[in-house]
């Protein structure tokens, strides 16, 4: 079975500070992924990468920004932290050739960012 | 652009009721489509998935048809047990400047009442 592990379950960090948002996957996937999950918005994709050391932004990259060093971690960084970022933060990870792959996601059990 | 509409929640039955949560789509192309669910305090995880049109998705006693007609992946079960309590996301993938990409619902919670 995928295990994409997300390091932790719940953080709380002031304004202004800087936050890093750990993932790992032990399955080999080329693809890794950053949504936040806020209720009545569903899943938002912040950022995506589909081979180490390549990253893309996705539909709310304002803010975020992205790590990918090794093929099975991908890190979620928050420059400067601001309540509007308040939120339930899920990885994921998927099988993938190149970058067209139909493959269904393996998520992670979610980081809930309070920012205060 | 791509999107999914998903039914408004949540949805509270009885177990052993009858489930239908509606799910319709908008994209260009052919996309494939997905149900997700989640359980409280976990990630998502797939449920199940149909790639091309008329194809069925089935698991666990949920199913889902991929209607092109009718742009829609609604999700059935014919018994809910309590342990279906949980949020389902419909989602569709399309190729969006050379990449798969996945479009989320915004979730439909099932409360299941023994």
């Amino acid at each position: 079975d995928v295990k994409v592990t997300q390091s932790s379950r719940y953080l709380v960090k002031r304004t202004g500070e800087k936050v890093f948002l750990e993932c790992v996957q032990d399955m080999d996937h080329e693809n890794m992924f950053w949504y936040r999950q806020d209720p009545g918005l569903g899943l938002r994709l912040i950022y995506f990468s589909y081979d180490v050391k390549m990253k893309e932004k996705g539909d709310i990259p304002e803010g975020y920004s992205v790590s990918r060093e090794k093929k099975e971690r991908f890190s979620l960084i928050l420059e400067s932290a601001s309540t509007n970022q308040t939120s339930m933060y899920l990885c994921a990870s998927r099988q993938g050739t190149g970058n067209r792959e139909r493959s269904p996601l393996h998520f992670g059990n979610g980081t809930r960012l309070t920012v205060t | 652009g791509d999107s999914v509409t998903q039914m408004e929640g949540p949805v509270t039955l009885s177990e052993e009721a009858f489930l239908t949560i509606n799910c319709t789509y908008t994209a260009t192309g052919y996309p494939s489509l997905f149900w997700y669910v989640q359980y409280p305090g976990e990630g998502l995880q797939l449920l199940l998935k149909a790639t091309k049109a008329d194809d069925k998705g089935s698991n666990k006693g949920f199913e889902a048809t991929y209607r092109k007609e009718t742009t829609s992946f609604h999700l059935e079960k014919g018994s809910v047990q309590v342990s279906d309590s949980a949020v389902y996301f419909c989602a569709l993938s399309v190729l969006n400047t050379g990449f798969q990409k996945l479009v989320f619902g915004t979730g439909t919670r099932l409360l299941v009442s023994p």
